[in-house]
């Protein structure tokens, strides 16, 4: 599977677009991109994933790049529960029983 | 509301003592997970299970067990076996034929002194 890369650290204004990006340069033709966030001490929620077009749902937008070397998660309007760590995961549609990989993660804080 | 409960939330308990984790969902979902999480790193699989009375060993399967007898129930024992028990387990659940669309409890954190 492909390794993704994530800035550690972010900040937000509330009510500004939070726009997160992941590196994923070895990605290959059937591997999905996933996004999940974990606010602490809950358990990891999903968000939305894509293959190589754009996609949106009522949490977020995903944006892939033609190239689909890198990937960025877009929260339109962040509010302050969004403030969390979010995980980018690179996956073969499906195998491997459903193991998710969750790499470090980028920690987001929304600021008043 | 359909979703996935655990309890208890926390859990205390001594060394050499077995404790059994509770995992229900009622999403009607087949596949059903468990993981572990230790402070700042990501889960670990410890067993997954897709249909009633099957599940394959993950990662980490050492000095745990678990049982499926029903769709909705997928409990976890961790036995004495496991040197390191005391850690964030979450429970997870997903259609089989999206398996990485994982819907996840609240999590049980187990202390054992």
């Amino acid at each position: 599977d492909a390794k993704t890369t994530q800035p550690t650290s972010m900040d937000c204004a509330e009510g500004r677009a939070a726009n997160l990006p992941c590196n994923h340069s070895t990605i290959s033709g059937n591997e999905y991109v996933y996004w999940y966030r974990q606010i602490h001490s809950q358990g990891p929620q999903y968000i939305i994933h894509g293959l190589k077009n754009n996609e949106t749902n009522e949490m977020a937008s995903l944006i892939i790049t033609e190239d689909r070397k890198s990937s960025t998660l877009i929260l339109p309007h962040a509010t302050l529960r969004d403030t969390a760590v979010y995980y980018c995961i690179v996956r073969v549609g499906y195998n491997q029983g459903g193991k998710l990989i969750f790499g470090q993660g980028t920690e987001l804080s929304v600021k008043p | 509301d359909g979703g996935i409960t655990q309890s208890p939330k926390y859990l205390f308990r001594k060394e050499g003592q077995n404790v059994t984790l509770s995992c229900e969902q009622n999403l009607n979902h087949d596949a059903m997970y468990w993981y572990r999480q230790d402070p700042g790193q990501g889960l670990r699989l410890i067993y997954y299970s897709q249909i009633v009375n099957d599940f394959q060993k993950g990662d980490i399967a050492e000095g745990y067990s678990v049982s499926r007898e029903k769709k909705e129930s997928f409990p976890l024992t961790v036995t004495s076996a496991q040197k390191n028990p005391t850690a964030f387990y979450l429970c997870a659940s997903s259609i089989v034929g999206r398996v990485y669309e994982q819907y996840f409890g609240p999590g049980t954190r187990l202390t054992v002194t």
